[in-house]
């Protein structure tokens, strides 16, 4: 089963870059489907969208496309969500997360990454 | 403002049973199964109930789910204080080729 790791706390200045992480552990990382999902602070979930690290196809929610880079290196079962410029409104706590299919449930869930963007 | 809609709140006393919903619309539930999400205070969601009914190893039977056209529905019986958390439904929508949620329930036992 896999079980999935997250990269630990950042604190980054408005513009600033930032590449956060999520390590599989398990034999089916690379057959799995794995998805971002951003909480902001107080508030609810929502999906940034999904990487299937066998081939790369990589899909986004239209609420983020554009917004963050989401990657793998399947040779070290690392997943990444990925910002070339930061806000302060991507202040919130990321998390990575298995789908059971493409279109299903999300399980296991990683720990968490809480990103904070201030000046 | 999310795509599935929860009631923002819920509470019982322990021992008693409560329902959350989800509406949706024929572009999610209407067409998908609806998993539902427990977030206890300061941890990382973790699956509840998968494919409208089902419970993943370890999820006590007192978590059941339904699911009728567009709504779902979480009921939880036998209601004990560590079931006070944050509870999401989710679901595909083929609208926006993802992934939407509820946005959320906070369950609070009197």
């Amino acid at each position: 089963e896999v079980q999935l790791v997250q990269s630990g706390a950042e604190v980054k200045k408005p513009g600033e870059s930032l590449k956060i992480s999520c390590k599989g552990s398990g034999n089916s990382f690379i057959s799995s489907w794995i998805a971002w999902v951003r909480q902001m602070p107080g508030k609810g979930l929502e999906w940034m969208g999904i990487i299937y690290p066998h081939d790369s196809d990589t899909r986004y929610s239209p609420s983020f496309q554009g917004q963050v880079t989401i990657s793998v290196d399947k040779s070290i079962s690392t997943a990444y969500l990925q910002w070339s410029s930061l806000k302060a409104s991507d202040t919130a706590i990321y998390y990575c997360a298995r789908h059971g299919s493409l279109r299903g449930w999300l399980d296991p869930w990683g720990q968490g990454t809480l990103v904070t963007v201030s000046s | 403002q999310s795509v599935l809609t929860q009631p923002p709140s819920a509470s019982g006393t322990p021992g008693q049973r409560v329902t959350i919903s989800c509406s949706g619309s024929s572009s999610n539930i209407g067409s998908h199964t609806v998993n539902w999400y427990q977030q206890l205070p300061g941890t990382a969601p973790k699956l509840l109930i998968y494919t409208n009914d089902q419970r993943p190893s370890g999820v006590p039977d007192r978590f059941s789910g339904s699911k009728s056209g567009t709504s779902a529905s979480l009921a939880i019986s036998g209601l004990q204080s560590e079931d006070e958390a944050d509870y999401y439904c989710a679901a595909w929508d083929d609208s926006l080729n993802a992934v939407v949620f509820g946005g959320g329930t906070k369950l609070t036992v009197l």
